[in-house]
């Protein structure tokens, strides 16, 4: 059954906690994506990825990293530095990110904090 | 910046009625227009998209017309139903450093009502 996954569904961070959001694709896809959502907003860029070992940042990367070190797999992380976290993330994947592709979306997880 | 303004935020409708969402992008290099659609707590899933060298593209009861001279695209619902009540995105590609990054329209919320 091919897809994205995203997992946990949902997170809880506390005051000065880095959480890591995992992001799993068996699609063979090259290119990965990290996207925040907030309410009444349209989806905004964090980070992307074109190839193994290779990211670049997007339009809100303040705050948060990422790594490439296998081709399945780009999660992200939100360090303390990001000073309003709680949002909707979602992770996409495009067969390449040099051409036009198609991105599809995995299921998301909503970050809260406590 | 490049921005896609998406319109209206609302849209109710009636069971069977048409539904209409736009968009107007500012990127003249904008070549790749998809819609999403977005259910309650999940990851968007694409509907329909187009690209640059057509005018419209239909599937079923969905279409997406496109005019690059105004810079704007749409989506048609027809035969509207319960189940096409979600939030959609519309989205217009931006080349970026030799890679086409998404920008996505705020959203629409569509209510069809039995």
């Amino acid at each position: 059954d091919g897809g994205i996954t995203q997992s946990p569904k949902y997170l809880f961070r506390k005051e000065g906690q880095n959480v890591t959001l995992s992001c799993e694709q068996n699609l063979n896809h090259d290119a990965m994506y990290w996207y925040r959502q907030d309410p009444g907003q349209g989806l905004r860029l964090i980070y992307y990825s074109q190839i193994v070992n290779d990211f670049q940042k997007g339009d809100i990367a303040e705050g948060y990293s990422v790594s490439r070190e296998k081709k399945e797999s780009f999660p992200l992380t939100v360090t303390s530095a990001q000073k309003n976290p709680t949002a909707f993330y979602l992770c996409a994947s495009s067969l390449s990110g040099s051409s036009i592709e198609t991105q599809y979306f995995g299921p998301g997880t909503r970050l809260l904090v406590l | 910046g490049e921005n896609v303004e998406q319109h209206p935020s609302t849209l109710s409708v009636q069971e069977g009625d048409s539904a209409v969402i736009k968009c107007t992008y500012s990127d003249s290099a904008s070549n790749y227009f998809p819609w999403y659609k977005q259910e309650l707590g999940k990851g968007p899933q694409l509907i329909i998209d187009i690209r640059s060298n057509v005018g419209e593209k239909k599937d079923q009861r969905i279409a997406v017309t496109l005019n690059k001279t105004a810079k704007h695209f749409s989506l048609h619902i027809t035969e509207t139903q319960p189940e096409d009540s979600a939030v959609y995105f519309c989205a217009a590609s931006h080349p970026s450093g030799g890679y086409n990054k998404l920008i996505f329209g705020a959203g629409t919320r569509l209510a069809v009502h039995p």
